[in-house]
């Protein structure tokens, strides 16, 4: 099984201000990684999938890069719906499919 | 529109059962591979099993490998999990997903139904 592990587990970040998440998998994943937003009470929102990719609908303040065992999730300038919680999630060697343990991101 | 919908939530007791069903609509229900995931409290999400187009495979995370029943009906646009000896950790929300261009990630989700294990 493929080990996801994102740091930091809570990211303080001001409004207008960059913020940098990581992932890292146990073993390659190539570039099968996706990244998810996720809002108190809300479903998962796709945002990146092939690494880097944005998904239809997606901001251009999001990227996503990396490939192998190293990604980072940037949001360049933060806005008030982006507080939330992000996943990476690989989906090179399945079953099963893992997930990160998620990234806190709060308004410092 | 996509849409899926979750039912099939509530509380029950360690080792008992319960069955969670999903509506799709706004696309071919049949064309797609299908999943739940869950988000448990304090926890972050994981994948619980998906199925084929068909119905002819079908996948479980070892977490509920024996205990839980993926399936579908592609007549009725509906996705199910049956759920049995229920254990406290499996208190969770629920998602179905639909798996995108038979990728591995999911593009589009339900809202989820909450499944309360507890005594």
């Amino acid at each position: 099984e493929i080990v996801m592990t994102q740091s930091p587990a809570t990211l303080s970040v001001s409004p207008g201000e960059r913020a940098t998440l990581s992932c890292r998998a146990s073993q390659s994943v190539s570039s099968n990684l996706v990244w998810y937003q996720q809002r108190p009470g809300q479903a998962p929102r796709v945002l990146i999938y092939g690494s880097s990719t944005r998904a239809t609908g997606i901001p251009v303040r999001f990227s996503g890069s990396g490939s192998g065992t190293e990604f980072t999730l940037t949001i360049s300038s933060l806005q008030s719906e982006d507080f939330a919680v992000y996943y990476c999630q690989q989906y090179y060697d399945w079953p099963p499919y893992t997930f990160g343990q998620g990234t806190k991101l709060e308004i410092k | 529109e996509v849409q899926l919908v979750e039912s099939g939530g509530g509380l029950v007791q360690p080792g008992g059962s319960l069955r969670l069903s999903c509506a799709a609509s706004g696309f071919t229900f049949s064309n797609y591979w299908m999943a739940w995931v869950r988000l448990a409290p304090g926890r972050g999400l994981e994948w619980v099993a998906n199925i084929k187009q068909d119905g002819s495979g079908k996948y479980y995370a070892d977490s509920v490998k024996g205990r839980f029943t993926i399936s579908r009906d592609n007549a009725k646009n509906s996705l199910y999990l049956q759920m049995s000896s229920l254990r406290v950790e499996d208190t969770a929300v629920y998602f179905c997903a639909r798996e995108a261009y038979s990728s591995g990630w999911w593009g589009d989700w339900g809202q989820g139904t909450l499944v309360t294990v507890s005594s």
